[in-house]
């Protein structure tokens, strides 16, 4: 089991590029999370996939971000039109599909936007 | 308002003494995971704790769920337990809310 798998592990993007990031969720897992960390505003919360469908996308900022899960095995989160407050880490999670299950957590992407 | 909140923000000990990490919500919840993070590092999951005490080697955690906290406590701390200990909280919807974190310092 190599985990929740996350790539690329560094981006880096110049301002107004877009930025794709990629998750693949743990084998037989099938709620998937995307969160957001800075040293400011600490771990938030994006969105949320169950067996490939969105659930709760409450935290996902209006414009400029989305998400999709076309399969079981993987999700991408989109920043089209990267600005530097849109430097994080962003971690992507997933957990088994019943409620209140434990959430594993992948090594995240590092995004730098310049 | 903060959901989760954690205390102390910091610690230091020296190797050996034990630490007791504190985590409050406000959420109504059946799921507490607590996780450690080095800078630059990944989240670790350390416990999940719904209710009641859990114990992992020299981990032990105790939830409860009524009184919404949570407790982390680590024996014998050893050097390489530096990091930051952050407790998460379920919501009903699913995602994770998380706390401030504790940073953890241990000195030989």
């Amino acid at each position: 089991n190599a985990g929740v798998i996350q790539t690329p592990r560094h981006k880096v993007t110049g301002k107004g590029q877009e930025a794709t990031l990629w998750c693949e969720p743990i084998s037989g897992h099938s709620a998937v999370f995307w969160y957001r960390q800075t040293i400011v505003q600490g771990l938030e919360f994006l969105t949320y996939f169950r067996n490939q469908a969105p659930i709760d996308d409450s935290g996902m900022p209006k414009e400029r971000f989305s998400a999709q899960m076309p399969n079981q095995s993987h999700s991408t989160l989109k920043i089209q039109s990267t600005q530097p407050q849109d430097s994080a880490v962003y971690l992507c999670a997933s957990s088994l599909d019943h409620g209140y299950a434990e959430q594993f957590f992948g090594p995240g992407t590092r995004l730098t936007v310049l | 308002e903060q959901q989760v909140q954690q205390s102390p923000a910091s610690l230091v000990l020296q190797e050996g003494e034990n630490a007791e990490l504190q985590c409050s919500f406000s959420i109504f919840t059946n799921q507490v995971q607590w996780f450690y993070q080095r800078p630059g590092g990944r989240l670790v999951s350390l416990l999940y704790n719904p209710s009641g005490t859990k114990q992992s080697g020299r981990l032990t955690s105790t939830t409860v769920i009524k009184e919404r906290r949570s407790s982390l406590h680590i024996s014998s701390s050893q050097i390489t337990d530096s990091g930051t200990y952050l407790c998460a909280v379920g919501s009903a919807l699913g995602r994770l809310h998380f706390g401030a974190g504790t940073q953890l310092i241990v000195i030989p």
